[in-house]
């Protein structure tokens, strides 16, 4: 069965905290995304990479990076934590084709700054 | 610029009554459009998805969603809703790069009454 795993449920950090969150996708797809949820907003891109070392910043990368060194892992770094950054994170990994296109989905990650 | 709206953030429904949620887009050529369902506290899990040929598309958990051009519609259906049914539901279509980014709908929140 297809997994994207991401490492921690809930988070509770404090402003200023450098804060890691990791995924890691068992399907070997070379697309992966983080993704941020906040009520009445949907789901917006804040990074996205196509391979190894490779990134491209998504909607909303202001005060993130991100560090892809393996294939299966995809780090979203909140450098300096702000509470404006307290939501849900959802990443995910897409297997791509012209009439196959689909993304999978970790369990999300909600974190909290205080 | 590819968006997509769902009109309706929230929606009750008796259980056992029909459903519809309503998805729009806008986009510069044929869509690739799907359907997730989050319920609360999980990740995104795909309902139903349409790349091309017949418009109306059959899902999981007795959802189907008919695709119609001329109104740049997905709207989403279901003839009979169970309690279960109650979650977050959003709409997205993959952007025009196909390399599985996601623009995503605001989302639809379900309750069902029983």
């Amino acid at each position: 069965d297809v997994k994207v795993t991401q490492s921690s449920r809930y988070l509770v950090k404090r402003t200023g905290e450098k804060v890691f969150l990791e995924c890691v996708q068992d399907m070997d797809h070379e697309n992966m995304f983080w993704y941020r949820q906040d009520p009445g907003l949907g789901l917006r891109l804040i990074y996205f990479s196509y391979d190894v070392k490779m990134k491209e910043k998504g909607d909303i990368p202001e005060g993130y990076s991100v560090s892809r060194e393996k294939k299966e892992r995809f780090s979203l770094i909140l450098e300096s934590a702000s509470t404006n950054q307290t939501s849900m994170y959802l990443c995910a990994s897409a297997e791509v084709g012209p009439m196959n296109t689909e993304a999978f989905f970790g369990q999300g990650t909600r974190l909290t700054v205080v | 610029a590819q968006s997509v709206t769902q009109p309706d953030i929230h929606i009750t429904v008796s259980e056992g009554a029909s459903l519809e949620l309503r998805c729009n887009y806008s986009y510069g050529a044929t869509p690739y459009l799907f359907w997730y369902v989050q319920s609360p506290g999980q990740g995104l899990q795909l309902l139903l998805k349409y790349f091309s040929g017949d418009t109306l598309v059959q899902g999981i958990k007795g959802f189907e969603a008919e695709f119609k051009r001329s109104q740049s519609s997905f709207n989403l259906r279901k003839p009979s809703v169970h309690w279960s049914d109650a979650a977050e539901y959003f709409c997205a279509v993959v952007d025009l790069s196909n390399t599985g980014k996601l623009i995503f709908g605001q989302g639809t929140t379900l309750q069902v009454k029983p």
